[in-house]
């Protein structure tokens, strides 16, 4: 299986601050990467896809980049309802895999 | 407009039964392959199941292979998941996923609001 590592598992960030969540995979997955926000209780929310392809309807606040084993989401202006945390998942092969998460909280 | 609804969730006892059901609208069902992914309390996203829009091919996470069974209708549009031999592990938000194309190896690009499973005695 290929394993997902984000770094960092939490990170406190104040409102209007940049930020950026970083994501390996074990293995080359080219550029079969998506980011996912999910808030307490509520379903994920797909954000980028192929590395870099944003999804329809949002912000472009939101940019992914990376190819091969090395990828990254950088969030701009951060606003109050982008505190969340954020996970990565590779979809090259199955089984599908997530990274752990990246909680981002308000300082 | 997109529409994926869950059901199906519960209270069973372990080694217990239960069947998801996510019923699908708004869009083609047979052009996109649906998987299944779960969040345990306090942990992350987990893929569980994947289904190819024809229903011609299936995939498994390891923890569940042998115990689950992914299936879909399409004359109803509705996907499934059959879980038995249930255990205390696969207390989770089950939610179903639709992937952008029918083949499989696709991002998921819309949510269905997930079922709360919780396997207990």
């Amino acid at each position: 299986d290929i394993h997902m590592t984000q770094s960092p598992s939490s990170l406190s960030a104040s409102v209007g601050d940049r930020v950026t969540i970083t994501c390996r995979s074990s293995q080359a997955i080219s550029n079969y990467l998506a980011w996912f926000q999910q808030k307490p209780g509520k379903a994920p929310k797909s954000l980028i896809y192929a590395a870099s392809s944003l999804q329809s309807g949002v912000p472009s606040k939101f940019n992914g980049s990376g190819s091969g084993t090395h990828f990254s989401l950088t969030i701009s202006s951060l606003q109050p309802e982008d505190f969340a945390t954020y996970y990565c998942q590779q979809y090259t092969r199955y089984p599908y895999t997530f990274g752990q998460g990246t909680k981002l909280e308000i300082k | 407009e997109v529409q994926l609804l869950d059901s199906g969730g519960g209270l069973v006892q372990p080694g217990g039964s239960l069947r998801l059901s996510c019923a699908a609208s708004g869009f083609t069902f047979t052009s996109h392959a649906m998987s299944w992914v779960r969040r345990a309390p306090g942990k992350g996203l987990e893929w569980v199941s994947g289904i190819t829009g024809s229903g011609g091919s299936a995939y498994y996470a390891d923890a569940v292979k042998g115990r689950f069974t992914i299936s879909r209708d399409n004359f109803k549009n509705t996907l499934f998941l059959q879980m038995n031999s249930l255990r205390a592990e696969d207390t989770a938000v089950y939610y179903c996923a639709r992937e952008r194309y029918s083949s499989g190896w696709d991002d998921f690009d819309y949510w269905g609001q997930g079922t709360l499973v919780t396997v207990s005695s």
